[in-house]
Parts: C-alpha cells; sequence; structure tokens
C-alpha cells in the first residue's frame, strides 16, 4: 500500500536554531501535501497545504516566516522551524494525497526545543 | 468552521467488550467522515469512511454509521481485542482537507 515516510521521528534543537522535517510519498506521486501540528491532548491542526512547483498555502493563524514549506518534487514535502523556540515544541505530521486512495499519513515528528 | 468532537478519553475496556467512541460533527452540507487510528509508534491509518448519509463504514470488525439526523458517526466494536489499542481520530472531509477531532485513546487489558 501506499507509504510515507517521515523524518526525522524524533528532534532535540536548541533555541534560536533551525530543523528541517521531510515527508516523502515512497511508492506514488503527490501534488498536494499537507503539514499538521498536534498538542498534548487536541486534535491533529492543519498547518499548511503544500502544493508541487508552487507556494504553500497557510491556515490562518500560521506563520509563514517560521514555518517554510517546501514542495520541490512530486514526492518530497520540507518543513522547516526556523528559529524554534520552546513553544515550537510539538508533534508534527504530514499527509500526501493519493488520489483515490485518499490520504497517507507519516509517522509524526516529536519536536523538542530546548 | 465545520469542527469534529468526540469523547475523551483514555477509554479503558477488558478484552471482548463493547466499544463505543462517540463522534458527531458540525459542518454544511455532508462531508465525508472517516475514522483513523494510530498504533503505537505508527503514523495514522485510515480504519474506514463514509461518503453519504445512512452509509456505513466497516473494516477489521469496526463500524461506524453515517447518521446526518444526528451529525453523528459513532465508532462501535462488537469484541475488542488487545491489539485494538491505539488511539482513534474522527475526522471530515471539507474540500481537500481533513479536519480531526482530538482523539480517543484506547486501552484494552488482556
Amino acid at each position: 500500500g501506499a507509504v510515507v515516510s517521515q523524518h526525522p521521528s524524533r528532534v532535540i534543537c536548541k533555541s534560536g536554531t533551525s530543523v528541517k522535517i521531510e515527508c516523502r510519498s515512497l511508492d506514488f506521486q503527490a501534488t498536494t501535501m499537507f503539514w499538521y501540528r498536534q498538542f498534548p491532548k487536541q486534535s491533529l491542526m492543519l498547518m499548511a497545504t503544500s502544493n508541487e512547483g508552487s507556494k504553500a498555502t497557510y491556515e490562518q493563524g500560521v506563520e509563514k516566516d517560521k514555518f517554510l514549506i517546501n514542495h520541490a518534487s512530486l514526492t518530497l514535502s520540507t518543513l522547516t522551524v526556523t528559529s524554534a523556540h520552546p513553544e515550537d515544541s510539538s508533534f508534527y505530521i504530514c499527509s500526501a494525497y493519493n488520489g483515490g486512495n485518499g490520504y497517507t499519513f507519516g509517522s509524526g515528528t516529536r519536536l523538542t526545543v530546548v | 468552521g465545520d469542527s469534529v468532537t468526540q469523547m475523551e478519553g483514555p477509554v479503558t475496556l477488558s478484552e471482548e467488550a463493547f466499544l463505543t467512541i462517540n463522534c458527531t460533527y458540525t459542518a454544511t452540507g455532508y462531508p465525508s467522515l472517516f475514522w483513523y487510528v494510530q498504533y503505537p509508534g505508527e503514523g495514522l491509518q485510515l480504519l474506514l469512511k463514509a461518503t453519504k448519509a445512512d452509509d456505513k463504514g466497516s473494516n477489521k470488525g469496526f463500524e461506524a454509521t453515517y447518521r446526518k439526523e444526528t451529525t453523528s458517526f459513532h465508532l462501535e466494536k462488537g469484541s475488542v481485542q488487545v491489539s485494538d489499542s491505539a488511539v482513534y481520530f474522527c475526522a471530515l472531509q471539507r474540500d481537500d482537507k481533513i479536519i480531526f477531532g482530538k482523539g480517543t485513546r484506547l486501552h484494552i487489558l488482556p
């Protein structure tokens, strides 16, 4: 079946540094990918829609300059958390739209900013 | 805006017990409805879905019926197993976006 690989699964970084999270569709091409953020005991909140070859569409309240999204190929989207702060610590999940097969999710990335 | 509300967990049951996880939604029109499951250390997997009113989605012994009168999509299973321990998310689709509930952690005791 369709597989989405998300890397890294866990990352710890220092405040002020940037962290890049990768989301790859392994056996299908995805023109559209999605990035979610999950706070403890809360639902997954859609952050942005990543479109191959064009700018991402951000949800209201999500800082574009803080969360940089690049979707340079049909199988890879990246989320870069820039100048990370402790409040950016969270669980980030990507998903890729696979046409009639629906949405396939990555296994998530636990980001801890210290 | 559109939203999904599901019962808070954790839910702890003994093996072979009957399971219900409640889910209601708020949306204009008739969105597609989903249940996703997240096993420990893994990504979200689609468990079942229903695309129109009165549809019943089913998979792995789980069922959910799209009820437009009550705007609900409750998840049920007649006899749970330890391997069903996971977090379950109710969700709806609006255009190309998935809107999730908060998730319900299910813990099944042997």
